[in-house]
């Protein structure tokens, strides 16, 4: 149980191009889920914290408007990277809550390359 | 603010020998600790997690750990290692009013034959 599924695991766009990434909770509903940032051989930073029905909290540093997040719906959150440039390649990964004891899930992550 | 410092960025070790990951972590409430294991290019995979209770953690894959409050450490053991077990571990922590799970740098165990 508490599966969440991440597509794409890898995309590659043009600079200049938005590209959205799209993270689904499969047998649990999540209201709360995360989206962290990781850069080869570092840890994961978290960008931001999306909960279902309301606008997401981002961190420190985070550009929102570059980092679109939505979350409609109880078992989907997306990140839209807007613009994107090569600077923003990097490992994307989603985290959802399951509710359960402090249990947290992670997508499989998404790898993104700007060219 | 809550935080994790894993002091060792890698860590050898040959194969069926026991090995100990160090997780240090600085918060000023109650906490919430966690490890993770990352195979490359995947997600995250829970290993194991102290909320309250005993000390001593046991977790999937033959690991354990321990959380020690006089030394703010929660280190992850395992005592015989094997080739499998090489990825990337990283020690997290919950703090306070907080839901966000923090990060700490991330250590590679790298497995020998």
């Amino acid at each position: 149980g508490a599966v969440v599924s991440q597509h794409p695991s890898r995309v590659i766009c043009k600079s200049g191009t938005s590209v959205k990434i799209e993270c689904r909770s499969l047998d649990f509903q999540a209201t709360t889920m995360f989206w962290y940032r990781q850069f080869p051989k570092q840890s994961l930073m978290l960008m931001a914290t999306s909960n279902e029905g309301s606008k997401a909290t981002y961190e420190q540093g985070v550009e929102k408007d570059k980092f679109l997040i939505n979350h409609a719906s109880l078992t989907l959150s997306t990140l839209t990277v807007t613009s994107a440039h090569p600077e923003d390649s990097s490992f994307y990964i989603c985290s959802a809550r399951t509710g359960i004891a402090y249990g947290y899930t992670f997508g499989s992550g998404t790898r993104l390359t700007v060219v | 603010a809550q935080s994790v410092t894993q002091l060792d960025s890698q860590v050898p070790v040959f194969e069926e020998a026991p090995v100990e990951l160090r997780c240090n972590y600085s918060s000023s409430v109650s906490v919430y600790l966690f490890w993770y294991v990352q195979y490359p290019n995947q997600g995250l995979q829970l290993l194991l997690k102290y909320l309250s209770g005993s000390t001593l953690v046991k977790g999937i894959n033959g690991f354990e750990a321990e959380f020690n409050k006089s030394q703010t450490s929660f280190h992850l053991r395992k005592p015989s290692v094997h080739i499998s077990d090489t990825a990337e571990y990283f020690c997290a922590v919950i703090g306070g009013a907080t839901n966000k799970l923090i990060f700490g740098t991330g250590t590679l165990l790298a497995v020998q034959p």
